[in-house]
């Protein structure tokens, strides 16, 4: 799987929209790019996943260069309850690529 | 009607003993995972299994054995606990199959602490 880079942390103030990059410069055609987030003491919750179109549910946007090498998530009003630690992962097709594999991830605090 | 649940929460107990944690979801999902968090917090993968068949398993020492007695549940036993065993451990599900886009839902996490 392509690794990525995200940032350590993020701040935002409640109600303004969050805007959380990733780096995946070694993609490949065939890899998606997930967002999942983690909320303390709590299990990874799906967010969005995305190939090469913009995609947006009702948690967030995913904005992906026409490149494939970078995104951002996008939580477009940001509230308390968001302060998670967000990963971005870059997954394949089939095989082992059933695991994600986590990195660091990016803790995003939401100030009042 | 939690979709994937973990028994039991907080496990404590001593080097050298034997326990199990336990997964299940009524997803209807296929595939089943077991991710270990550590105290750093790096999230990694175990095993996974489809339609109770082993197809990941990750350089996991061989004391962690997984079992599954049907596709809704997947169950984690360790034997000769250590003290590097104390971590978060958290299962998940998915549809599984060879799709890019297949999302894993997980479970709310055991928390193992070794004495």
């Amino acid at each position: 799987d392509a690794k990525t880079t995200q940032p350590p942390s993020m701040d935002c103030a409640e109600g303004r929209a969050a805007n959380l990059p990733c780096n995946h410069s070694t993609i490949s055609g065939n890899e998606y790019v997930y967002w999942y987030r983690q909320i303390h003491s709590q299990g990874p919750q799906y967010i969005i996943h995305g190939l090469k179109n913009n995609e947006t549910n009702e948690m967030a946007s995913l904005i992906i260069t026409e490149d494939r090498k970078s995104s951002t998530l996008i939580l477009p009003h940001a509230t308390l309850r968001d302060t998670a630690v967000y990963y971005c992962i870059v997954r394949g097709i089939g095989g082992s690529n059933y695991k994600l594999t986590f990195g660091k991830g990016t803790l995003l605090t939401v100030n009042p | 009607d939690t979709a994937v649940s973990q028994t039991p929460k907080y496990l404590v107990t001593q080097m050298g003993n034997d326990k199990s944690i336990k997964c299940e979801q009524n997803l209807g999902h296929d595939t089943m995972y077991w991710y270990k968090q550590d105290s750093k917090k790096f999230l990694k993968i175990m095993f996974s299994y489809n339609n109770k068949e082993l197809i990941i398993n990750e350089t996991v020492p061989n004391r962690f054995s997984p079992k599954s007695p049907d596709k809704a549940h997947l169950n984690l036993h360790i034997n000769s606990l250590e003290l590097g065993d104390s971590a978060v451990y958290f299962c998940a599900s998915s549809l599984g199959g060879s799709r890019g886009t297949d999302t894993q839902y997980f479970g709310p996490g055991t928390r193992l602490t070794v004495l």
